[in-house]
């Protein structure tokens, strides 16, 4: 079974802070996604990456950025935590397209809620 | 752009009811996946099924079924007999054929009453 684990299972910081959510999958998985969950939003995505050293925005890059030195960790940074990025923040990994790909499912961790006060 | 729409926010019933939650999408892409995911109180998102725009056949497993209607862009989920554990946020996705992101609705939260 793929394993996603998220190094936080709550987390509570201050406004202004520099957060790191740390990332690992187990499936040497090419792909991997940053995603925050707010209600009535339901998942949108903030980064992904295709591959070691490799980054895209999603939808809501804002006041994020990402770090993918290895296959296996992705990091999500918080450059200056602000209150409205109170949320849960969810990890995900996946297979690449390609023709023996197609349609691969994402696994996700089990999330991290993070409180800014 | 590519918009999933679940529009059922709160689904509360009975153990034993059957319960159907919508999803409609739209994408301008030929080929293209949906999947649903469950998401219990722990937290963590669970990959139920995934069907791709060519495959139109409905699918069971177990208590669970699936309705897959190109036609009116609908991917709807069935849970029969429902049990206290079906209860959780159930999320409608959907991803391009060359696409690795996945939009996702906003989610169905399903409570199932003992």
């Amino acid at each position: 079974d793929v394993k996603v684990t998220q190094s936080s299972r709550y987390l509570v910081k201050r406004t202004g802070e520099k957060v790191f959510l740390e990332c690992v999958q187990d499936m040497d998985h090419e792909n991997m996604f940053w995603y925050r969950q707010d209600p009535g939003l339901g998942l949108r995505l903030i980064y992904f990456s295709y591959d070691v050293k490799m980054k895209e925005k999603g939808d809501i890059p804002e006041g994020y950025s990402v770090s993918r030195e290895k296959k296996e960790r992705f990091s999500l940074i918080l450059e200056s935590a602000s209150t409205n990025q109170t949320s849960m923040y969810l990890c995900a990994s996946s297979f690449p397209r390609g023709p023996r790909n197609r349609g691969q499912p994402q696994h996700f961790g089990d999330g991290t809620r993070l409180s800014i006060l | 752009a590519q918009k999933v729409t679940q529009a059922q926010t709160e689904i509360s019933v009975v153990e034993k009811e059957d319960v159907t939650l919508d999803c409609v999408y739209e994408t301008r892409d030929t080929t293209y996946y949906l999947f649903w995911y469950k998401q219990p109180p722990s937290g963590e998102l669970v990959f139920l099924i995934r069907r791709n725009s060519f495959d139109e056949q409905n699918e069971i497993s177990g208590r669970y079924s699936w309705n897959f209607q190109k036609s009116t862009s609908s991917f709807n989920f069935t849970i029969t007999a429902s049990q206290v554990v079906d209860s959780a946020v159930y999320f409608c996705a959907l991803s391009g054929a060359h696409d690795y992101k996945l939009s996702f609705g906003a989610g169905t939260t399903v409570t199932v009453r003992a």
